[in-house]
């Protein structure tokens, strides 16, 4: 059974306009969530996170929000570029997992087109 | 810091061999994770590590497979006998605890 789950394989935006990822859950335990981005033939990177206390979580160009009662969360980019072309993951933990351990949606791919 | 060293980042081998997949994690991180990104299931998580201890290795397909940290520094993920399934790239993370994951390049595996 997934717990994070990316129902969307890939995504395409115009160029400026608004990218918005979805990202949904079902272990209400979990109380930490991030974004990783992925480019191809790298590994994933470290993109914005945010705590369950939190709604919103806003840097730059990318804001998350939460929604706990939906178990939601989705990233926002605003305006999208191309650089941003890349495949967006989701994942989520317990701050009380001192092993810190991930669990990952699927990833949603990110076009952006010029 | 160079970061997590994965090696080799290409691996081309036939079925019923063995490989071995390394990783040197970032020095100060205490917790390793090997993960397995395809097509169809996106980014599992196989084994992982904690003080070189492994915690939870249950994302581990089957006996095929098998993860080592020898010491802190160094791990190893290896397949015996590798299989065409197998194909797939391979990514190693490290992090000290509490804090973000950060990724190697990761091995692409090919299987023939």
């Amino acid at each position: 059974d997934q717990q994070v789950k990316q129902n969307s394989p890939s995504l395409s935006v115009q160029e400026g306009r608004i990218s918005i990822l979805n990202c949904d859950y079902t272990n209400s335990m979990f109380d930490y969530f991030l974004w990783y981005k992925k480019y191809p033939a790298e590994g994933p990177t470290f993109l914005i996170s945010i705590s369950s206390i939190k709604d919103k979580n806003e840097d730059g160009r990318f804001t998350v929000f939460l929604n706990k009662s939906a178990k939601h969360l989705s990233l926002h980019i605003v305006p999208s570029q191309p650089g941003d072309s890349a495949v967006y993951f989701c994942a989520a933990t317990t701050v009380m997992d001192s092993n810190y351990q991930l669990i990952w949606g699927a990833g949603t791919k990110l076009i952006i087109k010029p | 810091d160079a970061g997590v060293i994965q090696s080799p980042r290409h691996e081309v081998t036939e079925m019923g061999q063995e490989v071995t997949l390394r990783c040197k994690p970032i020095s100060g991180h205490n917790s390793l994770f090997w993960y397995r990104q395809t097509m169809m299931r996106g980014l599992e998580l196989l084994i992982y590590f904690n003080n070189n201890v492994p915690i939870d290795d249950s994302g581990m397909p089957e006996d095929r497979f098998s993860a080592k940290m020898p010491n802190a520094s160094f791990s190893t993920l290896k397949i015996q006998p590798s299989e065409p399934r197998d194909s797939a790239v391979y990514f190693c993370a490290s992090s000290l605890a509490g804090g973000g994951q950060f990724f190697g390049p990761g091995t692409r595996l090919t299987v023939l």
